[in-house]
């Protein structure tokens, strides 16, 4: 069966400090990968997408970018924090060569709070 | 972007009663999904229904697609303390959007025992 994975689970940062939060996917191959940032008591914003290994789409530009260095493993990054990061960052897959936006699988999530 | 809207934002019930969410969007849509979100974690698929369908059934879950309203609904009947939760309904709207969904704002299920 297919897991999806996010670390950490919370993270707390100082403005200006850079950002790493990784996501790993098991059990399938060639997925669709997605990052979302949701707002307290909000809806997801989609912030990246990626069908293949170096192929991101950028939804919103921001402080942030995304990177896929391996085909089941998505890096979401900044350089330099803002307050206006802190969020709740979502990971999550949908099976590849859907074109019709099938099902997505969704990580647990990383709860990230800039100071 | 165009985001979905969800009403109401918030709806408090008590157990064994129904529970009805509604979801309005602006495109055309391949399909409609809904999910659910416990307080703090990731979300959960519940149920999709594509654009040439009408009504489709999951257990305690109903979802009504109106395309010519561009509205869909979410019924849980019986709700159960456990059913508290946000749900909120997601959209493919086809074309260049190759894969991605946009996300409504979201409704907040309290469910009193």
């Amino acid at each position: 069966s297919q897991t999806i994975h996010q670390w950490p689970a919370t993270l707390v940062q100082p403005v200006g400090s850079p950002l790493s939060l990784e996501c790993t996917v098991e059990g399938t191959s060639n997925p669709n990968l997605y990052w979302y940032r949701q707002a307290a008591g909000r809806g997801l914003q989609l912030l990246f997408y990626s069908v293949g290994i170096g192929q991101i789409s950028s939804e919103v530009p921001q402080n942030l970018s995304a990177s896929r260095p391996q085909d089941r493993q998505f890096i979401l990054s900044s350089k330099k924090l803002l307050l206006s990061d802190s969020g709740f960052y979502l990971c999550a897959w949908s099976a590849p060569g859907q074109g019709g936006g099938e099902t997505q699988y969704f990580g647990p999530g990383t709860r990230l709070l800039v100071l | 972007s165009q985001q979905g809207e969800e009403d109401p934002q918030a709806l408090s019930i008590q157990e064994g009663e129904n529970a009805t969410m509604n979801c309005s969007y602006k495109t055309s849509i391949n399909n409609l999904q809904w999910y659910r979100q416990n307080s703090g974690r990731g979300l959960v698929h519940l149920i999709l229904i594509r654009s040439n369908e009408r009504e489709k059934h999951s257990g305690r879950l109903r979802v009504t697609l109106d395309t010519s309203k561009k509205s869909s609904s979410l019924l849980i009947t019986a709700s159960r303390a456990a059913d508290t939760a946000s749900y909120f309904c997601a959209y493919n709207a086809g074309g260049t959007s190759y894969g991605k969904l946009t996300f409504g704002q979201g409704t907040i299920l309290t469910v009193h025992p």
